[in-house]
């Protein structure tokens, strides 16, 4: 079963920020928080991950709470191109451990004009 | 660099035939091979893994005997669907990991969809 619980779809204008939230409260110490998206009839596209710290690079940043329980995604600028499904996944350190990649249902982030 | 490709991206075929899908790690060993199903507005989900050179790891309700998995070298791993019924149109994604070789970083292909008539 998936770790994480998100909300089932969101909403978001065009150029604006697009805040997806992920709740992970059994994360384990070890375990970093995984962001992939999936547009229509696509694999699923690796975004960002982080451990503890918050993250950024060129597609979204990454925040995570000091309790490492709750995460959020940000798409600082939301295009068209960006309405996708959303997957949030909590999996052990893959430089170092192997562990499957179970997805839950993701948000689906619907861009609007 | 760390491409997956999947051969064919489409494929429709008539029930009863087999069917076999390509997932190949252009730029990587992949040691480890997993492949999902995603039916219709559904999330991905899990049906084996497979090591190179071994036999796969079927998930729970998977049947090994319809979905043969071959995974005979470090950069390619078929997926056959044998006697295909409709039921079995899906959307098809492997993904590769180098694993002990480098890291267990797991690479998405593009999918492949199946359409059985």
């Amino acid at each position: 079963d998936a770790k994480t619980t998100q909300p089932p779809s969101m909403d978001c204008a065009e150029g604006r920020a697009a805040n997806l939230p992920c709740n992970h409260s059994t994360i384990s110490g070890n375990e970093y928080v995984y962001w992939y998206r999936q547009i229509h009839s696509q694999g699923p596209q690796y975004i960002i991950h982080g451990l503890k710290n918050n993250e950024t690079n060129e597609m979204a940043s990454l925040i995570i709470t000091e309790d490492r329980k709750s995460s959020t995604l940000i798409l600082p600028h939301a295009t068209l191109r960006d309405t996708a499904v959303y997957y949030c996944i909590v999996r052990v350190d893959p430089k170092t451990s192997y562990d499957k990649v179970i997805f839950g249902p993701g948000t689906s982030l619907s861009v609007i004009p | 660099g760390a491409v997956v490709s999947q051969h064919p991206s489409w494929v429709i075929c008539k029930s009863g035939t087999s069917v076999k899908i390509e997932c190949r790690s252009l730029d990587f060993q992949a040691t480890t091979m997993f492949w999902y199903r995603q039916f219709p507005k559904q999330s991905l989900m899990l049906m084996a893994t497979s090591n190179e050179g071994s036999k796969a790891t079927y998930e729970q309700g998977v049947e090994k005997d319809k979905f043969l998995i071959n995974h005979a070298s470090l950069t390619l791993s078929t997926l056959t669907v044998t006697s295909a019924h409709p039921e079995d149109s899906s959307f098809y994604i492997c993904s590769a990991s180098p694993g002990p070789i480098s890291s267990y970083e797991q690479y998405f292909g593009p999918g492949t969809r199946l359409t059985v008539t």
